[in-house]
């Protein structure tokens, strides 16, 4: 299954809203999962199975869709929001990631 | 706290191979599938292997079958990805991850910090 993400970058200011889609080449239900990188740190959990929040991430992170199109909202955001997204499918063999989106906060 | 840190990564010649490692605490290891995850640089993520959490079941990327082996010791709470003839594309951080649920294939809740692989 291929991940389709756009957009490949995003600039925002602080308290914008901000809109990141991914695509699957086929219905995979909701096995999709949102993730934050950022240089130096971890990879940060954001959402799974589409919608559900991860623990500790705030409700300012939303995640929506099913089938082959679903979004990571970004509401209010925050100087500290900046990075790498992107999403991975889990509903089949191999895994396969969206190509990722830089966020950028100026 | 859950923690996943890899080893292994190193400078190999191309044809080479190399066992990477994936150490974890603050769970019980032997609850959770695995998975092996590579980034090569400026690249995005990449899927690499997956072990189910009694080891009797495993996946790999197109491009590592036959030549990766991926293994667990819960003895020692450590993941393995045997890999062999390298190639210049096998470049990459290696990511372990666990898996979010107990039971069944689903994403990653937890990732280290990664093992870099450089095969020149």
């Amino acid at each position: 299954t291929t991940l389709s993400q756009s957009p490949a970058f995003v600039s925002a200011t602080p308290g914008d809203t901000v809109t990141i889609s991914c695509k699957a080449s086929q219905a995979i239900d909701d096995d999709v999962n949102w993730y934050r990188q950022k240089p130096g740190e971890p990879i940060l959990f954001l959402i799974q199975e589409a919608t559900t929040l991860a623990p500790g991430i705030p409700p300012r992170f939303t995640g929506s869709g099913y089938g082959t199109d679903f979004t990571l909202t970004i509401y209010d955001t925050e100087s500290e929001d900046a990075g790498y997204y992107f999403c991975l499918q889990h509903d089949n063999f191999p895994y396969t990631f969206g190509q990722g989106t830089r966020l950028e906060i100026k | 706290e859950v923690q996943l840190v890899e080893s292994g990564g190193e400078l190999v010649r191309p044809g080479g191979s190399l066992r990477l490692s994936c150490s974890a605490s603050g769970f019980i290891f032997a609850n959770y599938a695995m998975y092996w995850v590579r980034q090569a640089p400026g690249r995005a993520l990449e899927f690499v292997s997956a072990i189910s959490r009694t080891g009797d079941a495993t996946y790999y990327a197109d491009s590592m079958k036959g030549r990766s082996t991926v293994f667990r010791d819960d003895s020692k709470d450590t993941l393995y990805l045997h890999i062999g003839s390298l190639r210049p594309e096998d470049t990459a951080v290696y990511y372990c991850a666990k898996q979010t649920h107990r039971t069944g294939y689903y994403g990653f809740d937890y990732w280290g910090r990664g093992t870099l692989v450089t095969v020149s």
